[in-house]
């Protein structure tokens, strides 16, 4: 059982270019999440999806746009990489309570830089 | 969204209890208490979660207050690999699906040989 999956691991950029960070789980998961963490920081919520064919924006969402492809995918897109986007990006997902899992799991992260 | 408070940094003995504190003063009714560690910079890693009762597993113990504006994560023989930032959320609960878990800075816990 993977659990959920992000590629790549690792990632430069030059500033302006745009690339798309990918995720899956296999959990059988309605809700998907993106996050990011900058150094020393905690965890911050760009984009959310309760469910296949919805997605919602977070605290964080500027410069990225998200799709939520299927039930086991969601993706995160950066149009024009910006050195303020250098970052370790994670994907979550979960469950509500009434179907049984009520954790989010995490993957195990992207590291994006951008020069 | 609830927010949360916890303490910057903490030292345990190892053997000892860790005893983690959180503030979540705005709590609505609905919202749950989740807790969370995160080792290194590997992804977040769940470790337990509370409404309004106690809760134990085989990871930790959970104390909420009555009033459920704080509770205490409990780690009962804290060993040298439970270093690690641990991040107290409060997470909005029911059936939509519609919840989000917003983290904040954590307490950075070091365990002590």
């Amino acid at each position: 059982n993977a659990g959920v999956t992000q590629t790549p691991k690792f990632q430069v950029l030059k500033t302006g270019q745009s690339m798309t960070l990918q995720c899956a789980q296999d959990m059988n998961h309605n809700s998907m999440y993106w996050y990011r963490q900058d150094p020393g920081m905690g965890l911050r919520l760009i984009y959310y999806s309760a469910s296949e064919g919805t997605t919602d924006k977070g605290e964080v969402p500027n410069g990225y746009n998200v799709s939520r492809l299927n039930k086991r995918e969601f993706s995160l897109r950066l149009e024009s990489a910006a050195p303020s986007q250098t970052s370790v990006y994670f994907c979550a997902s979960s469950n509500p309570e009434y179907l049984g899992t009520e954790e989010a799991f995490f993957g195990q992260g992207t590291r994006l830089t951008v020069v | 969204d609830a927010k949360t408070t916890q303490p910057t940094s903490m030292d345990c003995a190892e053997g000892r209890a860790a005893n983690l504190p959180c503030n979540h003063s705005t709590i609505s009714g609905n919202e749950y208490v989740y807790w969370y560690r995160q080792i290194h910079s590997q992804g977040p890693q769940y470790i337990i979660h509370g409404l309004k009762n106690n809760e134990t597993n085989e990871m930790a113990s959970l104390i909420i207050t009555e009033d459920r504006k704080s509770s205490t994560l409990i780690l009962p023989h804290a060993t040298l690999r439970d270093t690690a930032v641990y991040y107290c959320i409060v997470r909005s609960g029911g059936t939509s699906g519609t919840y989000k878990y917003i983290f904040g800075t954590g307490t950075r816990l070091k365990v002590l040989a």
